[in-house]
C-alpha cells in the first residue's frame, strides 16, 4: 500500500467554482502535512502547512486535516486559470513522503 | 532570495556511464535530499542528508550514492547509468527541526540515459 494516496485526476473546475483535492496517509505517526503546487515544467513550491487537527485557511486556499481519518484536504475556492497545476500532498515523519499529485485545470 | 540550483537542466548518456548531479544550495540548510519524479509515481526519495558527510537512504536508494562534503553541496552519483533511471532528479533543502519544515526545490535536471 502507498505511504500517501491522492484522488488520481485529473480534476476539471470552471473558473469561479471550489477544487476540492483529498490525501489519504497511512503512517499514524505522521507529525506535519504540506501541499504543494507544481505547475507543467517547473519545481514544486510549497503553498499550505498544517499540523493539527482542523482548518487551515490563507487566502483562497483552505488545508483541512483529520488524524483520526487518517486525511487530509485541500480546497481551493473562487479557482482562477492560474490555479491550474498538479497539487502534491506530502506527509512528514522523519522524512517527507509525496502522493502521486493531483492535476488541476480551471476553466475560463 | 532562497535559492537551489543544480549543475544541468537536461544531460544526455549512455548506458553505464558514471553520471554526477550538483546540487547546491546558499540557505544555510542543514538537510539536503535528492528525488526522481516520474509520471504516475510522483517524487520518490533517493538518499537525504541531516548533516555534513552524513547521509541516509530513501525509498529508492539501488542503483545511486550520495556524497556530502561540504554543507551547502549534495551531490547525485549513478556509478553505472542505466536506461530505467531516465527521469527528473531534484534535489531540496531544508532547515532541521522535528516538525519537518518547507523544502526548497532546484529546478530539476531531466537525465536520458540512452
Amino acid at each position: 500500500q502507498k505511504e500517501v494516496e491522492q484522488n488520481s485526476g485529473p480534476l476539471s473546475v470552471p473558473e469561479g467554482a471550489i477544487a476540492s483535492l483529498n490525501c489519504t496517509y497511512s503512517d499514524r505517526g505522521s507529525q506535519s502535512f504540506f501541499w504543494y503546487r507544481q505547475y507543467s515544467g517547473k519545481s514544486p513550491e510549497l503553498i499550505m502547512s498544517i499540523y493539527s487537527n482542523g482548518d487551515q485557511e490563507d487566502g483562497r486556499f483552505t488545508a483541512q486535516l483529520n488524524k483520526a481519518s487518517q486525511y487530509v484536504s485541500l480546497l481551493i475556492r473562487d479557482s482562477q486559470p492560474s490555479d491550474s497545476a498538479t497539487y502534491l500532498c506530502a506527509v512528514y515523519d522523519y522524512k517527507l513522503s509525496f502522493g502521486a499529485g493531483t492535476t488541476v485545470t480551471v476553466r475560463a | 532570495d532562497v535559492k537551489v540550483t543544480q549543475s544541468s537542466r537536461y544531460l544526455v548518456k549512455r548506458t553505464g556511464e558514471k553520471v554526477f548531479l550538483e546540487c547546491v544550495q546558499d540557505m544555510d540548510h542543514e538537510n539536503m535530499f535528492w528525488y526522481r519524479q516520474d509520471p504516475g509515481l510522483g517524487l520518490r526519495l533517493i538518499y537525504f542528508s541531516y548533516d555534513v558527510k552524513m547521509k541516509e537512504k530513501g525509498d529508492i536508494p539501488e542503483g545511486y550514492s550520495v556524497s556530502r562534503e561540504k554543507k551547502e553541496r549534495f551531490s547525485l552519483i549513478l556509478e553505472s547509468a542505466s536506461t530505467n533511471q531516465t527521469s527528473m532528479y531534484l534535489c531540496a533543502s531544508s532547515l532541521s527541526g522535528g516538525r519537518g519544515f518547507e523544502q526548497f526545490f532546484g529546478p530539476g535536471t531531466r537525465l536520458t540515459v540512452l
